[in-house]
């Protein structure tokens, strides 16, 4: 199995701060990584495709880079509607996984 | 625009198979190259991949689960399935259902439609 590992699995940030969790895969992946955000009670949102491509609807201010084992999601300006659980998940193998979650809650 | 629901028993008893299904509506799910998936999550727990399934009879599945799951695609009913056996208190969790699309060649597949989520219990 290939284990994701994401960082920090929890912060706090005030609105309009500069949010960035990292996400790093047990081998590589290429850029075979999605970004998803769960609101409480929600199904879970896909947000980023193979790494750094915006899903149809996603706001800019969400962003996706990395290859290889590292990769990192940012919100350039933190919003109200964005606090929220961000997994990313890997489909680089046929059996994919997830990592364990960075919940963003307000400070 | 492509939407998907659960469906199932609440309530599995120790050892029974917990059964679901997931109805399809505004696509064929048998068009094109999309697998058909189902993940679930325990109570404040994150997120867990079961498996996923081909309409042509492929499928893959979580090692850890690989014993004990099905996942098969009815394509006469638009629908597809879960059926995980011997279930424990450790399968009580929220199951979602999702449709697995090829986003791009640098990606791959991609989870971008989810069901609501249902919540299975399991106890006597």
């Amino acid at each position: 199995d290939i284990q994701m590992t994401q960082s920090p699995s929890s912060l706090s940030a005030s609105v309009g701060d500069r949010v960035t969790i990292t996400c790093r895969a047990s081998q590589s992946i290429s850029t075979y990584l999605h970004w998803y955000q769960q609101k409480p009670g929600k199904a879970p949102k896909l947000l980023i495709y193979a790494a750094s491509s915006l899903q149809s609807g996603v706001p800019s201010r969400f962003s996706g880079r990395g290859s290889g084992t590292d990769f990192t999601l940012t919100i350039s300006s933190l919003q109200p509607e964005d606090f929220a659980t961000y997994y990313c998940q890997q489909s680089y193998s046929s059996s994919c996984t997830f990592g364990q979650g960075t919940k963003v809650e307000i400070k | 625009q492509v939407q998907l629901q659960e469906s199932g028993p609440g309530l599995v008893k120790p050892s029974q198979t917990l059964s679901l299904t997931c109805s399809v509506s505004g696509d064929s799910i048998s068009s094109g190259s999309d697998y058909w998936s189902w993940i679930r999550q325990p109570a404040g727990k994150g997120l867990e991949w079961i498996g996923r399934a081909h309409p042509s009879g492929s499928a893959n599945y979580n090692p850890s689960l690989k014993s004990r799951v099905t996942i098969s695609v009815d394509s006469s009913k638009n629908q597809f399935s879960l059926n995980l056996r011997s279930v424990t208190a450790a399968d009580t969790a929220v199951y979602y259902c999702a449709r697995v699309k090829f986003l791009t060649v640098a990606g791959g597949y991609g989870m971008d439609v989810w069901g609501q989520g249902t919540t299975v219990t399991v106890s006597s």
